[in-house]
């Protein structure tokens, strides 16, 4: 069984501040794919990051910043000097690589209020 | 590209009916996955396909049923609705374990 917990449901930041959305996930497979989903408003789903169980390194995108650490079994989210555009539901999911089964957490809603 | 596509984008169903909510990608993508969102919830996978002729189970598949006879289209069947059905349904597809990229969704209410 696999599972991914969001231990956060709701977050409100002002503009600017930087603020770190949290996932914990649990599995028994050895190979699986993290990710991350904003689903804004709008409500359409926007695919964020992908990371593979082996590849432990931090990754950066301009704003947007992932920390995959395997010992803790997290792979957190963070936002720096956010914005109100950030406002969102932020998803993050795995995939189990042998089955292509996929769980999502329950989602954390970011409101960055200006 | 059209991108994965999803009919019809509402509807409302009595309960005991039956529908077909239909989802198409043309992308090749030989995995398919169909989640439902109830307000305010993450999603949560209702069946999943890695291949044409192949479905399987996800977490909440009681009450649907899939078919995937073709790479490009994978149908989610609901057999006498019930309002524990109403939801927003989302496909979604993939080339494997790769991003998922999402049709607009279904919302569908059962009264």
């Amino acid at each position: 069984a696999q599972k991914v917990t969001q231990a956060q449901t709701e977050i409100s930041v002002v503009e600017k501040e930087d603020v770190t959305l949290d996932c914990v996930y649990e599995t028994r497979d050895t190979t699986y794919y993290l990710f991350w989903y904003k689903q804004p408003p709008s409500g359409e789903l926007v695919f964020l990051i992908r990371r593979n169980s082996f590849d432990e390194q931090n990754e950066i995108s301009g704003r947007y910043s992932w920390n995959f650490q395997k010992s803790t079994s997290s792979f957190n989210f963070t936002i720096t000097a956010s914005q109100v555009v950030d406002s969102a539901v932020y998803f993050c999911a795995l995939i189990n690589t042998n089955a292509g089964k996929s769980t999502f957490g329950d989602g954390t809603t970011l409101t960055v209020k200006p | 590209n059209a991108g994965v596509t999803q009919t019809p984008k509402f509807r409302i169903l009595k309960i005991g009916q039956s529908m077909t909510l239909q989802c198409a990608q043309d992308m090749n993508h030989n995995y398919m996955y169909w989640y439902r969102q109830d307000p305010g919830m993450g999603l949560k996978l209702i069946y999943y396909s890695v291949g044409a002729g192949i479905t399987d189970k996800g977490e909440v598949p009681n009450g649907y049923n899939v078919s995937r006879s073709t790479t490009e289209d994978f149908p989610l069947r609901l057999e006498l609705a019930a309002p524990s059905q109403t939801s927003v349904y989302f496909c979604a597809s993939s080339y494997g374990v790769y991003e998922q990229f999402f049709g607009p969704g279904t919302r569908l209410t059962v009264l």
